[in-house]
């Protein structure tokens, strides 16, 4: 079976632009969940998605969104990067309580 | 790992020797906890998990122990392997909301000398 993939690997912004990231869990897992790594902060949550409904958000503005298609796909949205946006966006996809994560998308805002 | 900017506490060891990682978590009510291990440019890799209503669980060299009195958790590698060098990050998730986030460690870096 194929593991979580994100799209894409590395991405360059400036401050002010916009970015969508894309996940695509393991087959048959309806839940993704998104999580921000950096080196300050480590590991946070940023929100959960259940067959296209956000069940649960962690403590972000509300600049961080995203969606969850039928497919179970989902992409996350950054509106307006600032400069501390800079992180490994991480996606995990889970059918019960473990989740697995995929490798992560770097995202610098210069 | 990722975290590099936080002051993880490291751990190294000789190669073959066993590695114990520890981690304190603050919620009480959390019933479910999971270790993974982040390699250097990857997603955090699932090891092994336990519930709050077990107090040992042991996979492949590797076993986890849960003490809910002191609310503190292990992990324990048996003869550790290069491979085994990463950040190890515990994380645990609260039953009774209803949500599936995981809350994470600021992990330890394990570092394992040939």
């Amino acid at each position: 079976k194929a593991g979580v993939t994100q799209t894409p690997r590395y991405l360059i912004k400036t401050r002010g632009q916009q970015v969508t990231l894309s996940c695509s869990p393991i087959s048959g897992h309806r839940s993704v969940s998104w999580y921000q790594q950096t080196p300050g902060q480590g590991l946070q949550f940023l929100f959960e998605y259940f067959s296209e409904t956000q069940r649960n958000k962690g403590n972000f503005p509300g600049r961080f969104s995203g969606r969850q298609f039928s497919n179970s796909r989902s992409e996350m949205n950054v509106s307006t990067l600032e400069l501390g946006d800079s992180a490994l966006y991480l996606c995990a996809s889970s059918v019960a309580d473990t989740q697995y994560f995929g490798p992560g998308t770097r995202l610098t805002v210069l | 790992g990722e975290s590099v900017g936080l002051h993880l506490p490291t751990l190294s060891v000789q190669e073959g020797d066993n590695s114990i990682i520890n981690c304190a978590y603050s919620n009480s009510a959390s019933d479910y906890f999971i270790w993974y291990k982040q390699e250097s440019g990857k997603g955090p890799q699932f090891i092994i998990d336990i519930r709050s209503n077990m107090d040992k669980r042991q996979g492949q060299r590797v076993t986890v122990l849960l003490n809910k009195t002191v609310k503190h958790l292990s992990l324990q590698i048996a003869a550790t392997q290069p491979g085994d060098s990463a950040v190890y990050f515990c994380a645990e998730i609260e039953g009774q909301t209803g949500a599936n986030n995981l809350f994470f460690g600021t992990g330890t870096r394990l570092t394992v000398i040939p």
